[in-house]
Parts: C-alpha cells; structure tokens; sequence
C-alpha cells in the first residue's frame, strides 16, 4: 500500500484550521491509520492511533478521520508550537508504511 | 512511561556494518514488540524493521531484508539492529519505536545517525 499525502505544503497563519490528507493506494482498514508530528530535530512524536484516537496527552484540538481510502488531520485552531511535519502511517500485510509528510509552516 | 535511548550510530565505509542499540526503560515487567524506523536527512520517515514481543518473528522492508537483522535480548532491555553490506542509501537517522501491536508506534528513541561514506 502506497500512501500519498497532500498538500506537501500547508502555509498558514495561527489560529487557522489545518488538514492535511492521506490516500491510499488500495483500501485499508480503519484501525491501522496513525498520525505523526515530527518538529526539526526530534523523533516523531504519536498523535493520532486508530484513525481517530488521540494519544495521551495531544489536544483535543488534533482529530483524525476517515475510512477506505481516504484519511485526514486536522488541526482546529493552529498553536505557534503545532508549525511542524506531519505523517500518516498504516499497517497491512506484516508491513508498515509511512506517507511522504506534510509540512505545515508558518504563513 | 516508556523511555528508549539508542547508541551505535557513526559512521562507517560502504560494505561495512554497524549494530544499533535501544535500551527501554518501562515501569512495567511486559515485553512489547519493537521496530526501526529511518530517515534519510532531509526526507521523511521509513519502516525497515519489527520483531515481535518475544523475538519469534521479524519483519523486513525489502530495501533492507538479506542484509539487516533486528533481535532482542529482553534481559537487558535492549533492541539490536546489525546492519551489513551498508551502502550510501542507507545513510539516515535510525529510531527505534515501541509497536503498539501491530498498528503503530507509540513511543520513540531519539535517533542514532548511520552515516555511509568513503
């Protein structure tokens, strides 16, 4: 399963709402989609497990949604620490595969 | 809480190998399964490898499979990633995850740096 994530790009200004989608290349189910935040110079940090359960400690103001083959994140009211990348992530058939990122920066 | 510190990152020529280390530190007693993840400078994420709770099965990316293999000794609390045959492509910052089986990684090391290089 290819996944494919759009924008590449996402320039914004805070307080501005953020999605960011993630297609996959054949349908996959709604408990394998995760959502990372990765900021310059850390490892990625979870955000989002299951397509839309948050991990502990985000904000409620991160949610994921989505099924088959298409999935999305969004970010309700951007904070100036939430500029960062962004990856979708699924699990199928004993492999694990990452989208390409998305970079939300700072308009 | 689970903390994961990694070592053995450097760098080494092409043909060469390399081990990665991931000591876990957790307040519980329970094995998880574990994976690496890499990222190439400047680029995004990519799976090379998972083993399960108990060691007895492991999973490759095929850019890596013949030539990498991840174990575990879970006396010591350590995930291992020996890596052979080591090209420039394979240059990349190696993180080690915890697999909350078998969707995702919820929690990560801080990254070892692989860098292939004559």
């Amino acid at each position: 399963i290819v996944l494919t994530q759009s924008p590449g790009t996402l320039s914004l200004s805070p307080g501005e709402r953020a999605t960011i989608s993630c297609r996959a290349s054949e349908t996959i189910g709604d408990t394998y989609v995760a959502w990372y935040q990765q900021k310059p110079g850390q490892a990625p940090r979870l955000l989002i497990y299951r397509t839309s359960r948050r991990a502990t400690g985000i904000a409620d103001r991160f949610s994921g949604s989505g099924s088959g083959t298409d999935f999305s994140l969004t970010i309700a009211g951007l904070e100036p620490e939430d500029f960062a990348v962004y990856y979708c992530q699924q699990y199928g058939n004993s492999l694990w595969a990452f989208g390409q990122g998305t970079k939300v920066e700072i308009k | 809480e689970v903390q994961l510190l990694q070592s053995g990152g450097g760098f080494v020529e092409p043909g060469g190998s390399l081990r990665l280390s991931c000591v876990a530190s957790r307040s519980t007693s329970a094995r998880f399964a574990m994976a690496w993840v890499r990222q190439a400078p400047g680029k995004g994420l990519e799976w090379v490898s998972t083993i399960d709770y108990n060691g007895g099965t492991t999973f490759y990316a095929d850019s890596v499979k013949g030539r990498f293999t991840i174990t575990r000794d879970d006396f010591k609390k350590t995930l291992y990633l020996q890596m052979h045959s080591l090209t420039v492509e394979d240059t990349a910052f190696y993180y080690c995850a915890q697999v909350s089986w078998p969707t995702h990684f919820d929690y990560w090391g801080q990254g070892a740096l692989v860098a292939v290089s004559s």
